[in-house]
Parts: C-alpha cells; sequence; structure tokens
C-alpha cells in the first residue's frame, strides 16, 4: 500500500512553454503533499506544501507564479512550470502524507524535466 | 529550513565490507528516518528512529540516534552490490508545524563487486 505515482517520469519542453507534473496517491488518500526539488548529486529541497482545497504554502525563495501548485482533490496535486527556463531544469519528486506525521510521507518517483 | 549534513559524501567499498555514513542536524526533533535513493529515481524509507531511542535494527540496517549531538548513524553490514545509490537522513523537527521533513545533504555509496 501507500503508493505515489507521478506523470510524466520524463519530459523535455522548449523554453518558454509550461510544463504540467502530476502527483498520484494511488491507495490512499492524502491531505497533504509535498513538492521538492533535486538538482544533480544534491539533497531534496522542499519547494511548497500542498493541502486539498487551499493554497499551497510555499518555502522562502520559491517563486508563487512560477510554479503552480494545484490540490484539487484528496489524491492529485499538479505543479505547473510556467515560462519554463533552463535553469528550472532539475528532478522534481512529490510526496503524500497518510497522517498527520512527517515520517507518514510517500514519495512519488520522480520527474525529470530537462528544458532546452 | 536549514539543510543537515551528512558525511562523508561520497564512499567506495568492496561487496562484504560494511559501511557507515553519518547525519548531524541543527534543530530538536521528534525523529529521524533514513531513506535510500537509486539514481534518477524516487525515495524509499529504510528505517525511522524516535528521538526517545538510541539505536534500531532493521535486516542489515543499523541506525543510531544520539539527540545530544545531533547525530546519527547507518551502518549497512556485509554490503552487496545491490546497495550503491544514495542514502539520505530527514528529520521532522518538533518545531516545524504540519509535517514537513529536512533533508541531508546525503551520501553517495558505491559498492564494487
Amino acid at each position: 500500500g501507500a503508493v505515489v505515482s507521478q506523470h510524466p517520469s520524463r519530459v523535455i519542453c522548449k523554453s518558454g512553454t509550461s510544463v504540467k507534473i502530476e502527483c498520484r496517491s494511488l491507495d490512499f488518500q492524502a491531505t497533504t503533499m509535498f513538492w521538492y526539488r533535486q538538482f544533480p548529486k544534491k539533497s531534496l529541497m522542499l519547494m511548497a506544501t500542498s493541502n486539498e482545497g487551499s493554497k499551497a504554502t510555499y518555502e522562502q525563495g520559491v517563486e508563487k507564479d512560477k510554479f503552480l501548485i494545484n490540490h484539487a482533490s484528496l489524491t492529485l496535486s499538479t505543479l505547473t512550470v510556467t515560462s519554463a527556463h533552463p535553469e528550472d531544469s532539475s528532478f522534481y519528486i512529490c510526496s503524500a502524507n497518510t497522517g498527520t506525521r512527517a515520517y507518514e510521507q510517500y514519495f512519488g518517483p520522480g520527474t525529470r524535466l530537462t528544458v532546452t | 529550513s536549514q539543510q543537515g549534513e551528512e558525511d562523508p559524501q561520497a564512499l567506495s567499498i568492496q561487496e562484504g565490507e560494511n559501511a557507515t555514513m553519518n547525519c548531524s542536524y541543527k534543530t530538536s526533533i521528534n525523529n529521524l528516518q533514513w531513506y535510500r535513493q537509486n539514481s534518477g529515481r524516487g525515495l524509499v524509507h529504510l528505517i525511522l528512529i524516535r528521538s526517545n531511542e538510541r539505536e534500531k535494527h532493521s535486516g542489515r540496517l543499523r541506525v543510531t540516534l544520539d539527540t545530544s549531538k545531533k547525530s546519527s548513524s547507518l551502518l549497512i553490514t556485509a554490503s552487496r552490490a545491490a546497495d550503491t545509490a544514495s542514502y539520505f537522513c530527514a528529520t521532522e523537527g518538533q518545531e516545524t508545524s504540519g509535517s514537513r521533513l529536512t533533508f541531508g545533504e546525503g551520501t553517495q555509496l558505491t559498492v564494487n563487486p
């Protein structure tokens, strides 16, 4: 149980276009989902916390107009990278909570975004 | 949030040897977890240790926690080539709201056959 999927797993887009990444909890309802960004050989940096039905809470330094997060249901959160630039190229990972504690997070397989 | 530190950043050993990775953190915590990440993949949860625990075992994994030093170690015994991956610690701080995790910088482990 507690499976989280991400789609797509890999995407290449041109500069200036927008890309949407989906995060789904497949066998549980997630009141909270998290979006992380990971640079090569680096750690995960939390970008935002997403609660179903409310606005996402962004970490300091993360542009909310650039990284749009929508948590429309208890099983789906989306991250849209708007007007993507090459510096947005990264590995994006989502996680979903089965409860209210941090250790109840389950991680998706990640999405590799390359902006050309 | 501040990231924790892990050392070594990279570790290369021979199959059968033990691998020890360390993690330090900065704030008071409720618990600490270790995760594994294969290249280009998501995170796999390995083990959780609570702040009132000092040591925990799971198969070939042994985790210790020293809250006075704000540090933890992950020991993998009798390593295998398949253990090659990045290993991250992550803490749930007492002060953080909700269910946020703060990740360490990670250790890249290479087990040579």
